[in-house]
Formats: structure tokens, C-alpha cells, sequence
């Protein structure tokens, strides 16, 4: 089975502009998750998908959103970008039933704000 | 608010040592995951915990999840510079969401 993909790999935008990432999950696999990680904070949960509704959110201004496709693909969306929007956003997807929430993760997209 | 505190943050070691990185929590969790990341890769799943003093073995590494289930420990045996890398706890708590420690740094110098 083909793994998490994400797309692009690496970003930089400047401030003000938005961005869109997209991830495709492992086939089967219902449940996509967005995380944004850095130094200094970690690793933070952004939202939780699943059959194309918001199931979870976590504490990011509205300027981040997201959605789910059909096909369980999703995106998510920065708008006016800040310099503190510099991190690697993780995309994971998850099967949800009996999994015990398990994470598995893409390689990330590496997004540069100047 | 749910924290997971990992300790310690960073750990450089040499080959062929013993070490062991906690995580803690005042929370209880209905389970337990350990990631490892290597730089300009996504966290990848090593193992999930789910009992009360449940304990895991992957070859060298040693998993332990706590009676009370808010606590956990990772446990290396001679330590390979493969090991190299960063080590993070999760811990789920039924809300969908995963709560992640901060992490800690591996190094294993030859």
C-alpha cells in the first residue's frame, strides 16, 4: 500500500499571501489529521477529518482552515500568512475503527514565510 | 489542558549504552503511542500501548506503558547510531484528538 503523500514538499510564500497543501491518505484509511510542527512548540494537532466533516479542531485562529474530498484527500488553507506560520505541516491518516487512533504519517510540507 | 512532558529533551549518547526517555502525564489516556523522526521525515509509528503496565519489546527497544495508564517509558538497549533521531509520545484521549510530547532528541555517536 502507497503511504500518506503530501504535496508540495516545500513552500515559501511571504506575509500576507494564503497557501493550500494537499495530502492524500493511505487508501482505505477514512480519518486525515493536520498537525503543524516546530521547534519551539512541537508537534500541535490543527483538525481531524473524516467522511468530508470537521470532527476535532484544535487552538489555531481561523486564518487555518481545511476540508476532505470524497475520495478522503484533503487540504488545508492558510490565509495571510505570517512569519510564525513557518513549520513543517504533517498530514496523517488514520482508520479509526479499532486503531486506537493511530497515526500514519506523510513527510511533511515544509512551509517558509519571509 | 492535557500535557505529555518528555524527558529528557535531548540525550546524545555513544554506540552501545543503555538510555531511557520518559513520558508523563497528570491525564489518564486509553493508550499510548511512540513515534520516531528522522530529519525531513514524518513522524512513523513504533508502537502503540494499551494496558495498565502493559509492557512491549521491538527488538532493542523496551515499551512501557504505567499501571495508571498516564505514564510511559521507552528503554534502549545498546544503542546503534541507526537509533538516531527524535522520539515523541502520544497519547489519545478518546476526543479524537492525539497529544504529543514535546519530544526528545536521540544522538548515538559512533
Amino acid at each position: 500500500k502507497a503511504g500518506v503523500t503530501q504535496t508540495p514538499r516545500y513552500l515559501i510564500k511571504t506575509r500576507g499571501q494564503q497557501v493550500t497543501l494537499s495530502c492524500s491518505p493511505i487508501s482505505g484509511h477514512r480519518s486525515v489529521s493536520w498537525y503543524q510542527q516546530t521547534p519551539g512548540q512541537g508537534l500541535q494537532f490543527l483538525f481531524e477529518y473524516f467522511s468530508e466533516t470537521q470532527r476535532n479542531k484544535g487552538n489555531f485562529p481561523g486564518r487555518f482552515s481545511g476540508r476532505q474530498f470524497s475520495n478522503s484527500r484533503s487540504e488545508m488553507n492558510v490565509s495571510t500568512l505570517e512569519l510564525g506560520d513557518s513549520a513543517l505541516y504533517l498530514c496523517a491518516s488514520s482508520l479509526v475503527q479499532g486503531s486506537n487512533n493511530e497515526q500514519f504519517f506523510g513527510p511533511g510540507t515544509r512551509l517558509t514565510v519571509l | 489542558t492535557q500535557l505529555l512532558k518528555q524527558s529528557p529533551q535531548f540525550l546524545s549518547i555513544q554506540e552501545g549504552e543503555n538510555l531511557t526517555v520518559y513520558c508523563n502525564s497528570s491525564s489518564v489516556f486509553s493508550s499510548l503511542q511512540w513515534y520516531r523522526q528522522e530529519p525531513g521525515e514524518g513522524p512513523v509509528l513504533l508502537v502503540t500501548v494499551v494496558t495498565g503496565g502493559e509492557v512491549k519489546k521491538l527488538k532493542r527497544l523496551t515499551f512501557q506503558f504505567g499501571d495508571a495508564r498516564k505514564d510511559s517509558s521507552l528503554h534502549i538497549t545498546a544503542a546503534q547510531t541507526g537509533d538516531t533521531g527524535l522520539y515523541l509520545c502520544a497519547g489519545d484521549n478518546q476526543g479524537g484528538k492525539l497529544i504529543f510530547g514535546q519530544g526528545t532528541e536521540l544522538s548515538v555517536k559512533p
